[in-house]
């Protein structure tokens, strides 16, 4: 079975310092794996995804990730914090198969101070 | 991407009352999944709906208390029935995009008293 884990619930940096968000998954095959940032009271917004291709994938507003296979991890990163990147942040695995739907971690809130 | 819309946004309603959430996506798809994102808490998939077929609930959810129904491949509908407090939530809907990609609504919040 796929399941996610992601290792901080709460991280907190400066503006302009690095972000590293940690996400470990579980799956029995190559799974397909991404990063969703909720900003408050807002919808789900797809930041990166890995799908087997690259394993250091580029996503939206700076962040990164690196899929890992033999630490089976799949890193959020950014080289600089900016204000604006405060938000819940979700690793996500797919169940894949004819099931299609995902799997969410717990979420990492991502506090960004001045 | 999916341009996705939900009503309504918000609502305030009462114990043992029944609450339906629409969501209506801007192109043809065949899977569309309805999520619930209890207070402080992530995602739950609450049921998958396909085009055509019954929806498929995942353990913990049932039929009677969750209806739904997909009349056609842009719409879809999910009832939360006979309300609790403990059905305050966020409800979310969200269609396939390709390479097992969802693309999700913008959430119903939904407050019980």
């Amino acid at each position: 079975a796929q399941s996610v884990t992601q290792l901080d619930s709460h991280v907190s940096v400066s503006e302009g310092t690095p972000v590293l968000l940690r996400c470990n998954y579980s799956s029995s095959y190559s799974p397909s794996l991404f990063w969703y940032v909720q900003h408050p009271n807002k919808g789900l917004q797809l930041l990166l995804k890995y799908t087997s291709a690259a394993t250091l994938v580029k996503g939206i507003n700076g962040f990164e990730a690196e899929f890992k296979k033999s630490e089976t991890s799949f890193h959020l990163t950014k080289p600089s914090a900016h204000m604006s990147d405060a938000a819940e942040y979700f690793c996500v695995v797919s169940r894949g198969g004819s099931q299609g739907n995902l799997i969410f971690g717990k979420g990492t809130k991502l506090s960004v101070k001045p | 991407s999916a341009v996705i819309s939900q009503k309504p946004s918000r609502d305030i309603c009462q114990r043992g009352t029944s609450l339906t959430i629409q969501c209506q996506v801007d192109s043809q798809v065949t899977m569309m999944f309805w999520y619930r994102q209890q207070p402080g808490q992530s995602l739950t998939l609450i049921a998958t709906a396909n085009q055509g077929s019954e929806a498929t609930y995942e353990s913990g959810f049932v039929i009677d208390k969750f209806p739904i129904s997909r009349p056609n491949l842009t719409f879809s509908t999910l009832t939360v029935s006979n309300m609790s407090p403990e059905d305050s939530s966020i409800y979310l809907c969200s269609v396939e995009g390709g390479s097992d990609t969802q693309y999700f609504g913008p959430g119903t919040r939904l407050t019980v008293l």
